[in-house]
């Protein structure tokens, strides 16, 4: 079906606030992970999902992160007390193993952009 | 820990010509898996290529191919007939079963295509 979605794709937040992130994996993808992209670097790993587990969370930089996926679709990357370094663009990727557990390539989606004010 | 190199910040290529982008990477596994991401301007990041760590023979894909040396724990990338729909933001990434599904990237090489 279609690729992966994100919303909103922009986003400008007074610092203190809170923010949500949302992903549209594609239709039946298993795994689903967040990265976070500062401006001309490469992405770095938040968290990720199989199904709606949160297998690993070692990424996200602090308490003020946190995502869920509740039925093992949608997700959201909620950040609270928005600060001015979480600035950068937020990434979205699935993917579906189709045999050992690391044969998988991930399809990510257009991201969005998180301006801290 | 697992690190990924691109030791060229911009490259640029006249069209038509063939174009080389270097990356290594570190990691004490042996078996993962290699990637190459485009990211043009303000789009979003799309598949190149991928290589199987155990598998010896290079992955081609059309325009595109990698210089894969295990030992050396190098994989570049090569254009060739490069194109100005090419212009973008390459990133070399990796992914090892000990470090589960995560992709660690590697800062990135911009390349640019002059016509």
């Amino acid at each position: 079906g279609a690729g992966v979605s994100q919303s909103p794709r922009y986003k400008v937040a007074k610092r203190g606030q809170d923010v949500a992130l949302r992903c549209d994996p594609i239709s039946g993808h298993v795994s689903l992970f967040w990265y976070q992209q500062a401006l001309g670097q490469g992405p770095e790993f938040l968290t990720y999902f199989q199904n709606e587990a949160q297998l690993d969370k070692s990424g996200l930089p602090s308490d003020r992160f946190f995502a869920e996926r509740p039925e093992g679709s949608v997700s959201t990357l909620k950040i609270q007390r928005t600060q001015q370094e979480d600035s950068a663009v937020y990434l979205c990727a699935s993917s579906n193993p189709p045999g050992r557990r690391y044969q998988e390539t991930q399809y990510f989606g257009p991201g969005t952009r998180l301006l801290v004010l | 820990a697992q690190t990924v190199t691109q030791s060229q910040p911009e490259m640029s290529v006249q069209e038509a010509e063939t174009v080389t982008l270097s990356c290594t990477y570190d990691t004490s596994e042996n078996n993962y898996y290699l990637f190459w991401y485009k990211q043009p301007p303000s789009r979003q990041m799309i598949l190149v290529i991928r290589q199987e760590a155990y598998k010896q023979q290079n992955a081609t894909e059309n325009r595109f191919s990698v210089n894969f040396q295990k030992a050396a724990k190098s994989f570049s990338l090569k254009i060739s007939d490069s194109q100005l729909g090419d212009t973008a933001m390459y990133f070399c990434a990796f992914m090892t079963e000990e470090y589960g599904n995560k992709l660690v990237f590697g800062a990135g090489t911009i390349l640019r295509v002059k016509s």
